[in-house]
């Protein structure tokens, strides 16, 4: 079975940095594409980045471009968001999606999220 | 800037048909915008339903089908259950990687 777990979320002051991890299980990780998808309290979905199969292409929202950071490590089947100069309307849960084949640019697998919430 | 549109609400009852649109504030949806959909229902992780326009997942019910009408993705759902009560997201591959999704559409089943 597929399995996606992230874990980092938590409370950061405005400005200030974190770190979610998405650790994949049950599928070769090398072979797919991964994204972050986020969703504030309330509201609805956002996507916020990918990565391909390799790390060799990444894409950014707008809304994060130049403040986040996606990244994998293959090797540990691990997928990584680093979230810089936060802003409460980056209060969401993120999450970590694998993408369907690559064709598709589809979100075939979903974790069950990791909550960050920038406050002061 | 571009906006995907959904339907902000809609509502079915038991057993009826209800088809859930995807469009562009300009231009139109097409095939090559790859449109798929997504349940959510509270306090879940989204759910993929369709892909590619009108591919179908295993393990979705075949009572969900995508498509393209006119301008708009559309997903309809045939035979609508109370369990399909959730909401519904489309996403659509634009130039350059970016994915975008639309607002979502709540449904109601009553």
């Amino acid at each position: 079975d597929v399995k996606l777990l992230e874990s980092g979320g938590g409370l950061v002051q405005p400005g200030g940095s974190l770190r979610l991890s998405c650790a994949a299980s049950g599928f070769t990780f090398n072979n797919f594409d991964m994204s972050w998808v986020r969703q504030a309290p309330g509201k609805g979905l956002e996507w916020v980045s990918t990565v391909s199969f390799n790390g060799d292409s990444i894409v950014y929202a707008d809304s994060v471009k130049g403040r986040f950071t996606i990244s994998r490590d293959n090797s540990k089947n691990t997928l990584y968001l680093q979230m810089n100069s936060l802003r409460a309307d980056d209060t969401a849960l993120y999450y970590c999606a694998k993408d369907s084949a690559a064709a598709t640019r589809a979100f075939e697998y979903w974790g069950q999220g990791a909550l960050v919430t920038v406050s002061s | 800037q571009t906006v995907v549109t959904q339907e902000p609400s809609f509502s079915v009852s038991p057993g009826g048909t209800v088809t859930l649109t995807c469009g562009l504030n300009s231009g139109s949806v097409s095939t090559n915008h790859l449109p798929s959909w997504y349940q959510q229902t509270p306090g879940q992780a989204p759910r993929m339903l369709i892909y590619l326009t009108n591919g179908r997942p295993s393990g979705v019910p075949d009572r969900f089908s995508g498509s393209i009408l006119g301008d708009r993705a559309a997903l309809t759902i045939t035979g609508a259950q109370a369990d399909d009560e959730s909401d519904y997201y489309c996403v659509l591959y634009m130039d350059y990687g970016i994915k975008a999704f639309g607002g979502g559409t709540k449904l109601t089943v009553l």
